[in-house]
């Protein structure tokens, strides 16, 4: 059974540019989160998809957005990009919420250079 | 607000040796989950065990086990028999068990690096 995947693995962009990265879920998690593990700064939980819809967001500016598609895929789009969201951007997939028993499964991530 | 406090930035141990990582957390949840996550060099995250906080047992998986205190809000990991591939980046991670509750929205400590010597 395939796992998290995430792509591109690497991404250099520009300062101003926007960024796309993608997550596709292990099969049968509908559940998709996004997290910024930058440098220093450990893991900090950005946004939470389920059935399509955005159900949370961390302490993120509204240029960090994303959709999950009816396939549960996501995409995290990061626009006007500064210098600091440079980071490794990590996705994970789980079962919805509610279910005991459950944990999160992770993708290897994409790292985004800002330069 | 929870928090998850990873208070080694670096640990080593020798080779088949055993080592102690640290964690506290703050919350005034009940109910909730504990992890322990391994990012080796690949990047990629690996759950290495689980704790219900209604469990009083302590987990254990393999040469891994916890020593979870409730009442002082403490989840250590223990290592045994370490291994070169033990070598990651260990954090810490909780998650309430409320209902509805994603148990994906985790909230991390700074982590742990581990060196593992030959």
């Amino acid at each position: 059974e395939a796992g998290v995947t995430q792509s591109p693995t690497h991404l250099i962009k520009t300062r101003g540019q926007q960024a796309t990265l993608r997550c596709s879920p292990i099969s049968g998690h509908t559940s998709v989160y996004w997290y910024q593990q930058a440098l220093g700064l450990g893991l900090q939980f950005l946004l939470w998809y389920d059935e399509g819809e955005e159900r949370n967001r961390g302490n993120f500016p509204p240029r960090f957005s994303g959709r999950q598609f009816p396939n549960y895929s996501s995409e995290l789009n990061v626009n006007a990009l500064e210098l600091e969201d440079s980071a490794l951007y990590l996705c994970a997939s789980s079962f919805p919420g509610g279910r005991r028993n459950t944990e999160a499964f992770f993708g290897q991530g994409t790292r985004l250079t800002v330069v | 607000a929870q928090t998850v406090t990873q208070s080694q930035p670096e640990m080593s141990v020798q080779e088949a040796e055993t080592v102690t990582l640290s964690c506290t957390y703050d919350t005034s949840e009940s109910d909730y989950y504990l992890f322990w996550y391994k990012q080796p060099p690949s990047r990629q995250m690996i759950l290495v065990i689980r704790q219900e906080a209604y469990k009083q047992q302590n987990a254990t998986e393999n040469r891994f086990s916890v020593n979870f205190q409730k009442a002082a809000k403490s989840f250590s990991l223990k290592i045994s028999d370490s291994q070169l591939g033990d070598a990651a980046m260990y954090f810490c991670a909780w998650v309430p068990n409320a209902g509805g509750t994603s148990y994906g929205k985790l909230t991390f400590g700074q982590g742990t690096i581990l060196t593992v010597h030959p």
